[in-house]
């Protein structure tokens, strides 16, 4: 596709379930980042991956959360044992490298925990 | 302090103004500064990116950078209606780990 998708665009969970959220990006881009974005709140960095490796997982806010990258090409963020707090915004982003060069997001997915 | 500053607004003005948006950082390192529109429950669109210091032009945008200040606006000439947004600067020196390091973006209403 032309831009970065990500699905679903709205997601509503009862807490304490999993949930997987998908971001697939530019075509051609090797760095992937996902971002949070709470209610008020900046942009919150969570992790990224050049190709298909993560080398730093220390953004992500507890070890509920996890994100895999297969094929160079599509991300998964997943949350386990969703709580309350982990409602947010979540934006995926791409860029053609990690250094350097313009990040273009996605239209991101809005988690609700209830 | 934190790594970037950005007042969050209301910034309200005329349409027609010229508007200044600015943000200022501690992190020497930064080296890549982007500027996003972000409308309201939509992701960030790019709007401008440069790197190290200067001045950078497109339509009605500029961008400018002053690594010596640490400091970087972004003016809007001739605004519009369909400029209001919330604007978020955005930095990164290069190196990926940290990603994008952004401000918490200025809320910008432009009156008809």
């Amino acid at each position: 596709g032309a831009g970065v998708s990500q699905s679903p665009s709205n997601k509503v969970t009862e807490k304490g379930k999993d949930v997987e959220l998908r971001c697939d990006p530019i075509s051609g881009h090797t760095a992937l980042y996902w971002y949070r974005q709470s209610l008020g709140q900046g942009l919150e960095f969570l992790i990224y991956f050049q190709g298909n490796s993560a080398p730093d997982k220390s953004g992500l806010p507890s070890d509920r959360f996890s994100a895999e990258r297969t094929g160079g090409s599509v991300s998964t963020l997943t949350i386990q044992r969703t709580q309350q707090e982990d409602s947010a915004v979540y934006l995926c982003a791409s860029s053609l490298e990690v250094r350097g060069t313009e990040a273009f997001f996605g239209q991101g997915t809005r988690l609700t925990v209830v | 302090q934190k790594e970037v500053e950005q007042d969050p607004g209301p910034l309200s003005v005329p349409e027609g103004a010229i508007v200044s948006l600015n943000c200022t950082y501690s992190n020497s390192a930064f080296q890549y500064f982007m500027w996003y529109r972000q409308y309201s429950r939509k992701g960030p669109e790019l709007l401008m990116y440069t790197y190290s210091s200067g001045n950078k032009e497109d339509g009605r945008f500029t961008a400018q950078v002053d690594k010596s200040s640490k400091y970087i606006s972004l003016f809007i000439r001739d605004s519009q209606p369909s400029d209001s947004a919330t604007y978020l600067c955005a930095m990164s020196s290069g190196g990926g780990a940290d990603g994008l390091t952004f401000g918490k973006g200025t809320h910008l209403i432009i009156q008809p």
